[in-house]
C-alpha cells in the first residue's frame, strides 16, 4: 500500500499570503490529523477529520482551517500568514479515530 | 489531562551497543495505546513500535523492544545492536483507545550513534 503523501513538500510564502497544503491518506484510512512542528514548540496538534467532519481541534487561531473530502483526502489552509507560521506541517492517517497514526513526509513552510 | 514526559533530551550509543530511551506518562484511563516514533533528518515520522495497554506482554519489533510498566506508567524503548541508521529523534506518544482524542507526544530524545 502506498503511504501517506503530502504536497507540496516545500513552500515559500510571504507574510499576509495564504497557503493550502494537501494530504492523501493511506488507502482505506478515514481519519486524517494535522500537526505543526517547530523547534520552539515541538509537535502541536492542529485538527483531526473523520468522514469529512472535524472531530478534534487544537489550540490554534481561526486562520488555520481544514477540510476533508469524500475520498478522505484532506487540505489545510492558513490565511494571513505570519512569520511564526514557518514550520514543518505533518499529516497522519489512521483507519479510525483511535487506531495507529501513520505519518506523511511533511510540508516545510517558510514564511518570509 | 494526559501527559507524556521524555526526560532525556539527548542520548548517545556506540554502534552495535544497546541503548534505552525513557518515557513516562500520566493518565487516568485504563485503555490506551503507547507508541515510539522515529524522526530521522529526513523529518518523516516513522512508527517504530506500538503497545496496547491491555497487553501485559512487551512489544518487540526486530532490534526494538519496549519495557512497559503499566502501574509505574513507564514505557521505555530498548534498541539492541545499534546501527548508524538509528540516529534520529525519538518521540514517545500516547493515544486513548476509548475516546476520540489526539496523539499526545513527548518532547523527544535525540539519539546519536557513534561508529
Amino acid at each position: 500500500k502506498a503511504g501517506v503523501t503530502q504536497t507540496p513538500r516545500y513552500l515559500i510564502k510571504t507574510r499576509g499570503q495564504q497557503v493550502t497544503l494537501s494530504c492523501s491518506p493511506i488507502s482505506g484510512h478515514r481519519s486524517v490529523s494535522w500537526y505543526q512542528q517547530t523547534p520552539g514548540q515541538g509537535l502541536q496538534f492542529l485538527f483531526e477529520y473523520f468522514s469529512e467532519t472535524q472531530r478534534n481541534k487544537g489550540n490554534f487561531p481561526g486562520r488555520f482551517s481544514g477540510r476533508q473530502f469524500s475520498n478522505s483526502r484532506s487540505e489545510m489552509n492558513v490565511s494571513t500568514l505570519e512569520l511564526g507560521d514557518s514550520a514543518l506541517y505533518l499529516c497522519a492517517s489512521s483507519q479510525g479515530l483511535v487506531e495507529t497514526q501513520y505519518f506523511g513526509p511533511g510540508t516545510r513552510l517558510l514564511v518570509l | 489531562a494526559q501527559t507524556v514526559t521524555q526526560s532525556q533530551p539527548e542520548m548517545s550509543v556506540q554502534e552495535a551497543e544497546t541503548v534505552t530511551l525513557s518515557c513516562t506518562y500520566d493518565t487516568s484511563e485504563s485503555d490506551y495505546y503507547l507508541f515510539w516514533y522515529k524522526q530521522p533528518p529526513s523529518r518523516q515520522m516513522i512508527l517504530v513500535i506500538r503497545q496496547e495497554a491491555y497487553k501485559q506482554q512487551n512489544a518487540t519489533e526486530n532490534r526494538f523492544s519496549v519495557n512497559f510498566q503499566k502501574a509505574a506508567k513507564s514505557f521505555s524503548l530498548k534498541i539492541s545492536d545499534s546501527q548508524l541508521g538509528d540516529a534520529a529523534m525519538y518521540f514517545c506518544a500516547y493515544r486513548s483507545a476509548s475516546r476520540t482524542d489526539k496523539l499526545i507526544f513527548g518532547t523527544g530524545t535525540r539519539l546519536q550513534v557513534f561508529p
